[in-house]
């Protein structure tokens, strides 16, 4: 299994959309889970931390399963303004002392 | 403003020359981090830092080199020795030295070498 590993996509939806996004990871005895969100040519910026019970920030739901090692991120009521590339990341490496992300998941709202 | 900056935005070498990166934080961050993108590629670390003085190898740290000598900054050398330095660099910092806490990230610089 790749360490973080997500559908590169792109996922094409209309606005209004729900649309998910799933991302799995290697080791079992992470702790720290993020998803990111990535606009074209920019720095990476948090959208939201994945806790165990799961949450939620407006139109954005994380859920994380442990013992699937997988964690996945709804958006629901797609805007245009939700087009980027979605990064999962992971403290995947033995010392947690550094983060792994995934390739990320292009996401593209159309009207 | 609290945050990450990097300079240059662009960065234009000839082949077989050194380039020093620049990034500085004024979060008062213990760690920080470079990374290297490719395009339609994830992130890849470089070297990282969880304290002053001290700084260890990332994935891919051949053919580069870093200092930290301040709390503040963390400069990205890219040596003549890296193969392919064509990339988007991005410099991150966490509070707190594991990874554990959410990195926050400088705008990057493209490095174009000619």
């Amino acid at each position: 299994r790749k360490e973080v590993e997500q559908d590169p996509g792109p996922f094409n939806v209309p606005e209004g959309a729900t649309v998910a996004f799933n991302c799995t990871y290697s080791n079992s005895a992470s702790q720290s889970f993020f998803w990111y969100r990535q606009d074209c040519r920019k720095e990476p910026k948090l959208l939201m931390s994945v806790y165990s019970s799961g949450n939620e920030d407006g139109r954005f739901t994380a859920q994380l399963n442990r013992a699937s090692q997988y964690i996945s991120l709804l958006i629901r009521d797609s805007k245009l303004s939700d087009s980027a590339t979605y990064l999962c990341v992971v403290n995947i490496h033995e010392g947690y002392s550094t983060l792994t992300f995934g390739k990320g998941t292009m996401l593209l709202v159309s009207p | 403003d609290g945050g990450i900056t990097q300079s240059p935005k662009y960065l234009f070498r000839k082949e077989g020359q050194n380039v020093t990166l620049s990034c500085e934080q004024n979060l008062n961050h213990d760690a920080m981090y470079w990374y290297r993108q490719d395009p339609g590629q994830g992130l890849r670390l470089i070297y990282y830092s969880q304290i002053v003085n001290d700084f260890q190898k990332g994935d891919i740290a051949e053919g580069y080199s870093v200092s930290r000598e301040k709390k503040e900054s963390f400069p990205l050398t890219v040596t003549s020795a890296q193969k392919n330095p064509t990339a988007f660099y991005l410099c991150a910092s966490s509070n707190g030295g594991g990874g554990y806490n959410e990195q926050f990230f400088g705008p990057g610089t493209r490095l174009t070498v000619l």
